[in-house]
């Protein structure tokens, strides 16, 4: 069966770290992967969407990559704040009308 | 812009009662909306993806009697929780696909959620 993994545990990391959430799967061919970022009570924000195609997006502090031989996306977060403290869900599509999302990582940034 | 509210954000009621969610793109026209359910520490369950006019499409599992979706307009969905139990109890949360924009047609643009309380 289709299956998303994300980091198992909770990261913490220091101010002005980079911090790295992984997101692997199986049994998927994903078209895209999307990274959201959801804050306690809140609803998913969008950050990042990648496609089968490409290998690395960027958006300010932010980079995805996307390796579908190793089927991984690498989310980075550099010169990280407490405000990035959140929790991270990576999402898989194969068409414009639905994704799976990943079970997140809980990220906190310690000042 | 992609704007999506949700009302209301947090609701109580008593058990065999009907509660409605209403979820709203403020600023573009929603091709397909979504609803999703999240319990605590888990992450979102698709429950049904709905297109303006048409019956929504409900995921294997999810009791479309019981969850009545309505997608009146290309910027209103309704989420009913009909005969709601202690069960129901959740965090239901929307999206809307805009259907264009500079991330593509995939993406979604996630309502702040409806906290549901069924006593």
């Amino acid at each position: 069966s289709q299956k998303i993994e994300q980091n198992s545990e909770a990261l913490n990391i220091q101010e002005g770290k980079t911090a790295t959430l992984t997101c692997n799967y199986t049994n998927y061919s994903p078209a895209y992967l999307q990274w959201y970022r959801q804050d306690p009570g809140r609803g998913p924000v969008f950050l990042l969407l990648i496609r089968e195609n490409e290998k690395e997006k960027r958006k300010e502090r932010l980079k995805v990559t996307f390796d579908t031989t190793l089927k991984q996306s690498l989310f980075h977060i550099t010169a990280s704040q407490p405000a990035d403290s959140a929790t991270y869900l990576c999402a898989l599509g194969t068409s414009y009308d639905k994704v799976i999302f990943g079970p997140g990582t809980s990220l906190s940034v310690i000042p | 812009g992609a704007v999506v509210s949700q009302h209301p954000s947090w609701v109580i009621c008593k058990s065999g009662t009907s509660v409605k969610i209403e979820c709203r793109s403020l600023d573009f026209q929603a091709t397909t909306m979504f609803w999703y359910r999240q319990f605590p520490k888990q992450s979102l369950m698709l429950m049904a993806t709905s297109n303006e006019g048409s019956k929504a499409t409900y995921e294997q599992g999810v009791e479309k009697d019981k969850f009545l979706i309505n997608h009146a307009s290309l910027t209103l969905s309704t989420l009913t929780v009909t005969s709601a139990h202690p069960e129901d109890s959740s965090f239901y949360i929307c999206s809307a696909q805009e259907g264009k924009g500079p991330w593509g047609q995939e993406t979604q643009y996630f309502g702040p959620g409806t906290r549901l309380l069924v006593l």
